[in-house]
C-alpha cells in the first residue's frame, strides 16, 4: 500500500535540536517535502529535497534521506516554542503532481 | 512568491444549503490545483485535482456530483460543496502548482465549513 509514516508525537525543551522522522513508500519519488502546520492554518513548505540528494541544510533546517531505506529525517538546531506544531513529510508520486503525505508529528517545544 | 489564498477561511451553513469555497493563486499561474479534506489530528485526504480549463480528477470514494471543482482561470479554483451535511464538517485545504515552481505544492491557509 501507499503508506508514509511518521511517529505521531515528539517532545524537546527549547534550545535542543528535534529529529522528525519519515519512512516513504515510492522508491522513483523525484521529490520529497517537509511542511508544518500551526493550529487551525495551512500548511507551510518548509524545504524540500531532491530525489539524488542525501543531505540538505537551510538554517536550522537539516533534511538528511537513505533511499536504500526509503527514510527521511527532518532535524531542527535550537528548537524554539515557535516551532511547536504539526509537521508533516509528503512524497511526489513520479509522473503527477500529487503527494503522498505522512501521517504527521506533532512536535511540542518545553521552555 | 508562490501564495495561495483561500475564502472564506470559515464558514457555517445550514444542513441542505450550498457553500462555495475559493481557492487563489496570487503571484503565479497555477496549472494545477488540489483540494484535501483534513479531519481532526488527521493528516490531508486528497479529494480531487484540476487542471486549468478541464474537468477535475475526482479520488476514489469522493463524490463528483456532491463536490464541484472548477478552475476555470490560471489563478483560481473553487469547490463547491452541494447540498451539504454535517457529516461533510471539515477542514479544507487547496494547494495550487505551476510553471516555475518546480512540481511543489503551495498551500492554501484553509476552510473550517461547519454544517449545522
Amino acid at each position: 500500500g501507499e503508506d508514509v509514516e511518521q511517529s505521531l508525537f515528539l517532545s524537546v525543551r527549547e534550545g535542543d535540536s528535534s529529529v522528525i522522522n519519515c519512512t516513504y513508500t515510492d522508491s522513483s519519488s523525484t521529490y520529497l517535502y517537509w511542511y508544518k502546520q500551526e493550529p487551525g492554518a495551512g500548511l507551510q513548505l518548509l524545504t524540500y529535497i531532491f530525489s539524488n540528494m542525501d543531505m540538505k541544510q537551510d538554517q536550522r533546517l537539516t533534511v538528511l534521506l537513505n533511499k536504500k531505506d526509503k527514510h527521511l529525517s527532518l532535524r531542527i538546531a535550537d528548537t524554539q516554542t515557535g516551532d511547536s506544531a504539526i509537521y508533516f513529510c509528503a512524497e511526489s508520486i513520479a509522473g503527477t503532481y500529487k503527494y503522498i503525505f505522512g501521517t504527521g508529528t506533532r512536535l511540542k517545544v518545553l521552555a | 512568491g508562490a501564495v495561495v489564498s483561500q475564502h472564506p477561511s470559515w464558514v457555517i451553513c445550514k444542513s441542505g444549503t450550498s457553500v462555495k469555497i475559493e481557492c487563489r493563486s496570487l503571484d503565479f499561474q497555477a496549472t494545477t490545483m488540489f483540494w484535501y479534506r483534513q479531519f481532526p489530528k488527521q493528516s490531508l485526504m486528497l479529494m480531487a485535482t484540476s487542471n486549468e480549463g478541464s474537468k477535475a480528477t475526482y479520488e476514489q470514494g469522493v463524490e463528483k456530483d456532491k463536490f464541484l471543482i472548477n478552475h476555470a482561470s490560471l489563478t483560481l479554483s473553487t469547490l463547491t460543496v452541494t447540498s451539504a451535511h454535517p457529516e461533510d464538517s471539515s477542514f479544507y485545504i487547496c494547494s495550487a502548482t505551476g510553471t516555475g515552481v518546480t512540481d511543489t505544492q503551495y498551500f492554501g491557509p484553509g476552510t473550517r465549513l461547519t454544517v449545522l
